[in-house]
């Protein structure tokens, strides 16, 4: 069974630092690109950054390009979103997704963890 | 960046009718690479359909997707009390940029 937990969440003020994590099992994580999408309260689904399986091809939303650096660690089967320089409006449940493909381009989210809550305030 | 809109915002319709969902694109969509997600409050997403009108592992029969280029359909033939949920429609084809559709509300009339 595939299973994703999102972790690292919490209450930061503007402009400090976050750095979320998600810990995948159930499948051959190397094999797969990974997301981070996230939901701000009662909004929709905004894609913020994807990551090949290899980690050479990468890609951010411009809302958070400069500021949010993801990565990966394929031995210890797990996703990282380092954030920087917070905002009000980087308020959200970050979710983790598994791509269904190993590379960037073309692939759907086939899997997802239940998400970890970031709240910037002061 | 492709723009998805959704319509309408709100469905409301009763168990056992027919739902149609609609997905516009503001360019033609690669190769129909478009998914739809089922989100009940408290949850996840959860994928229902890929490639416009490939059903997801599990995924019921009475889930189906339709169209091409910037027009997209979801069905589902009979509402079930478990199909009252926020859908949304995705694009995976304009790399390195996913977008999402604002979603639709399927509530109980």
């Amino acid at each position: 069974e595939v299973q994703l937990v999102e972790s690292g969440g919490g209450l930061v003020q503007p402009g400090r630092s976050l750095r979320l994590s998600c810990a995948a099992s159930g499948f051959t994580f190397d094999d797969y690109a990974m997301h981070w999408v996230r939901q701000a309260p009662g909004k929709g689904l905004e894609w913020v950054s994807g990551i090949s399986w290899n980690s050479g091809s990468i890609g951010y939303a411009d809302s958070v390009k400069g500021r949010f650096t993801i990565s990966r660690d394929n031995a210890k089967n797990s996703l990282y979103l380092q954030m920087n320089s917070l905002r009000a409006e980087d308020t959200a449940l970050y979710y983790c997704a598994k791509s269904s493909n190993s590379i960037m381009v073309t692939g759907y989210f086939d899997y997802w963890g239940q998400g970890t809550l970031v709240t910037v305030s002061s | 960046e492709i723009v998805l809109t959704q319509s309408p915002g709100t469905l409301s319709l009763s168990p056992g009718e027919r739902a149609t969902l609609s997905c516009r694109a503001s360019q033609s969509v690669s190769s129909s690479y478009l998914a739809w997600y089922q989100q009940k409050p408290g949850q996840a997403p959860r994928l229902l359909i890929y490639g416009a009108s490939s059903r997801a592992t599990g995924i019921p029969d009475r889930f189906s997707g339709s169209g091409s280029g910037t027009d997209f359909t979801l069905t589902i033939s009979r509402l079930e009390p478990e199909d009252f949920a926020v859908y949304y429609c995705q694009q995976y084809g304009s790399s390195p940029r996913w977008t999402f559709g604002q979603g639709t509300k399927v509530e109980i009339k």
